[in-house]
C-alpha cells in the first residue's frame, strides 16, 4: 500500500524555467511533509518541509504548496539550475504518541536540467 | 560539523551470513533513524530509536533488529542475510521530524 505517491517517475526542465514536482498522498493522519533531494553515492538531502496548518512554505528558490483537501503537495523550484539535477523524494510524517515521525517516501521524481 | 556518518560505507555478504552497520548522528541529535533503500524505491522506515528506546519499527522480519548506545550512536544488524537484503542502508538523526531528518550517505550491502 503507497501511502505517499510519486507518479513523475522522471521530468526535465529547461535551465532557468519552472520545476514543479507533484506528491500525492492518502494517509490523513500525515502532519508533516517534507522534500528531499539526492544525489548518487549520497543520502537524501533535506530541502523544505511543511506543517499541515500551512498551505505554503518558500525558502530560496523552493516553494512546496499544500492542498490538504486534495491530498497533494507539490514543490516548485525557480529558476531551475543545472545543480538541481537529482532524484527528488516527498516524504510525509505522522506524530505518534512517543514523538515518533517515521517518515514514509514516495518513490522519487528525477529531475533534469537542460542547459 | 560532522553530519550523520555511517560505516562501513560498501560491504559485500554471503548468503546466510549476519551483518552489523554503524551510524553516528549528529552531535545534540537523540533520535536515530534506520531505512532501506532498494534500486528504483523510495527509502523504507525499519528502525527509530530515541533515548536509548525503540520508538518505532517498520514492516521488516525478525532478522532485522537495532540498538542504540548511551553515546547515542546506533547499529543495525541483519541475521540469515538474503539476496532481497541487498540495498543501500540509511541512518538519519533529527531532533523531530519538522526539523527535517539529516541522512547519512549510506552503507551499500551487496548480498552474494
Amino acid at each position: 500500500d503507497q501511502q505517499v505517491k510519486q507518479n513523475s517517475p522522471s521530468l526535465s526542465v529547461q535551465e532557468g524555467r519552472i520545476s514543479i514536482l507533484n506528491c500525492d498522498y492518502t494517509n490523513s493522519m500525515f502532519d508533516y511533509f517534507l522534500w528531499y533531494k539526492k544525489y548518487p553515492a549520497e543520502g537524501p538531502t533535506f530541502l523544505i518541509s511543511i506543517s499541515s496548518i500551512k498551505d505554503k512554505n518558500e525558502d530560496g528558490r523552493f516553494t512546496v504548496f499544500l492542498n490538504k483537501s486534495a491530498k497533494h503537495l507539490s514543490l516548485h523550484i525557480v529558476p531551475s539550475q543545472p545543480g538541481d539535477s537529482a532524484v527528488y523524494f516527498c516524504a510525509a510524517a505522522g506524530l505518534s504518541n512517543f514523538g515518533n515521525e517515521k517518515l514514509t517516501f514516495g518513490t522519487g521524481t528525477r529531475l533534469t536540467i537542460i542547459p | 560539523d560532522a553530519g550523520v556518518t555511517q560505516s562501513p560505507t560498501h560491504l559485500i555478504k554471503t548468503r546466510g551470513q549476519h551483518v552489523t552497520l554503524r551510524c553516528s548522528p549528529i552531535s545534540g541529535h537523540k533520535s536515530v533513524s534506520w531505512y532501506q533503500q532498494v534500486l528504483g524505491q523510495g527509502p523504507q522506515f525499519i528502525f527509530q530509536y530515541y533515548e536509548k528506546e525503540e520508538r518505532g519499527r517498520g514492516n521488516f522480519p525478525d532478522r532485522f533488529s537495532a540498538r542504540q548506545f548511551p553515546n547515542y550512536s546506533s547499529e543495525l544488524n541483519v541475521n540469515a542475510l538474503l539476496l532481497g537484503d541487498s540495498a543501500l542502508y540509511l541512518c538519519a538523526s533529527s531532533l523531530r521530524a519538522a526539523y527535517g531528518y539529516t541522512f547519512g550517505s549510506g552503507t551499500r550491502l551487496t548480498v552474494v
